[in-house]
């Protein structure tokens, strides 16, 4: 199984472009999540979506939105792209949005550099 | 705030022990977990706990005291595929995840 499919793998991006990550997952889970990771900071989470149709801000939410029109996909896109977006994306779903069974399935991830 | 916390990294020797500690301090409790990652690769579940105590799975292992908010994970006869970097995350009382900033493990021959 494909698991999580994320794209691009890699973007160099110049500033104030726009961007969508593409996510598609193909489990069936019905929560999903878009982390960024930089150096020397944990995982940030950026945007959530506990079911199809809903979506929540996570910690780092400025200068990026969601959608989750249905299960399996949940595209993050960067409407005006600044430098401080440089980092790598990586998406994440688990099979439930509240349980406390934690176990969370990553994409490849996608790095992505705003010049 | 909430903070975890977990050594930058650390250095051991193939077919070793290593012990890699992370300290929390987060709005509520609701399980603590650790993930592994590959450089240039996607985070692996490794372990879940939520009660106090040792939680054994293969050549490693997950320990947690709540009243401490502490909690280790405990990697034996190292393999040089275990050089990777182990993530700590705490599930708070709102049930989000708060990432530590991992620890890189380096193992020599």
């Amino acid at each position: 199984t494909a698991g999580i499919t994320q794209a691009p793998t890699s973007q160099i991006l110049a500033a104030g472009r726009s961007m969508t990550l593409r996510c598609t997952q193909d489990m069936r889970h019905n929560a999903m999540y878009w982390y960024r990771q930089d150096l020397g900071l944990g995982l940030r989470l950026i945007h959530y979506s506990n079911t199809a149709g809903t979506t929540g801000k996570g910690e780092v939410p400025d200068g990026y939105s969601v959608s989750r029109a249905n299960t399996d996909d949940f595209p993050l896109t960067l409407a005006s792209a600044v430098p401080s977006q440089t980092s790598v994306y990586f998406c994440a779903s688990s099979d439930s949005g509240r349980s406390n069974t934690g176990e969370l399935f990553f994409g490849e991830g996608s790095r992505l550099t705003v010049l | 705030g909430q903070n975890i916390d977990q050594p930058t990294e650390m250095t051991a020797t193939e077919g070793a022990i290593v012990q890699i500690n992370c300290t929390y301090q987060t709005s509520g409790f609701n399980g603590l977990f650790w993930y592994q990652q590959h450089a240039g690769e996607a985070p692996t579940f490794l372990s879940y706990n939520v009660l106090d105590g040792l939680e054994e799975k293969g050549r490693f292992s997950s320990f947690l005291s709540r009243s401490k908010g502490y909690s280790y994970l405990l990697l034996k006869e190292l393999q040089m595929k275990d050089s990777a970097s182990y993530l700590c995350a705490v599930m708070d009382s709102n049930y989000q995840l708060i990432w530590g900033a991992g620890t890189k493990l380096i193992i020599k021959p």
